[in-house]
């Protein structure tokens, strides 16, 4: 399996705190995405990086990839209370997602 | 904006029973997938189909069946519902190739 594993498995900030989160996996892959889940709800995507990318942003996250070393970091700037949740990195090849067991993140305002 | 709909929230059945999950999207993707979603386990795919009538099994398809008749349609099928299979269901959808995939609410199914 090339599930992908997040670390930490529990994250608590203050707001205005930036959150850090990693993924490690384990095989080939297309591209890496993370996605987020609100309580009782369904997954959103997030953001997508390909494997040949080293970098991207979007709004106040910032996502990084290292394919030699297989792994990735979430970060999202200036946290809001709104932003606790559960955070998932898939890895995506053939087609397919492989999901890690996410990191729960919490935001005290 | 894409919509992916579950059929129920919440459902509770009885053990043997035989449960129809259904899930139906409206952007026209050719992708769609079953997980289910355990504590300490994360999601694990069931079967997904990469278009009308096709099939493929993902990690853990022992005691499910699925059906698409219809590109916007996918149903996950329990044949003979056990107690293990309490569990919550999610069903996505995606366009062709390695694209983000989009989520239902999920349903989350008590066996009794």
């Amino acid at each position: 399996s090339q599930q992908g594993e997040e670390d930490p498995q529990a994250l608590s900030i203050q707001e205005g705190e930036n959150a850090t989160m990693n993924c490690s996996y384990k095989t080939s892959i297309n591209n890496l995405q993370w996605y987020r889940q609100n309580s009782g709800r369904g997954l959103v995507h997030l953001i997508l990086i390909r494997s040949n990318e080293r970098e991207k942003h979007s709004g106040r996250l910032r996502v990084t990839l290292d394919t030699s070393k297989k792994s990735s970091s979430l970060l999202i700037t200036a946290s809001r209370a709104a932003d606790t949740a559960s955070y998932f990195c898939a890895t995506s090849f053939n087609y397919k997602l492989t999901f890690g067991k996410g990191t729960l993140l919490t935001v005290n305002p | 904006d894409v919509k992916v709909t579950q059929s129920s929230r919440y459902l509770v059945k009885r053990t043997g029973e035989k449960v129809f999950l259904e899930c139906v999207q409206d952007m026209d993707h050719e992708n769609m997938f079953w997980y289910r979603q355990d504590p300490g386990l994360g999601l694990r795919l069931i079967y997904f189909s990469y278009d009308v009538k096709m099939k493929e099994k993902g990690d853990i398809p022992e005691g499910y069946s699925v059906s698409r008749e219809k590109k916007e349609r996918f149903s996950l099928i329990l044949e003979s519902a056990s107690t293990n299979q309490t569990s919550m269901y999610l069903c996505a959808s995606g366009s062709q190739g390695n694209q983000p995939q989009h989520f239902g609410d999920g349903t989350r199914l008590s066996i009794l």
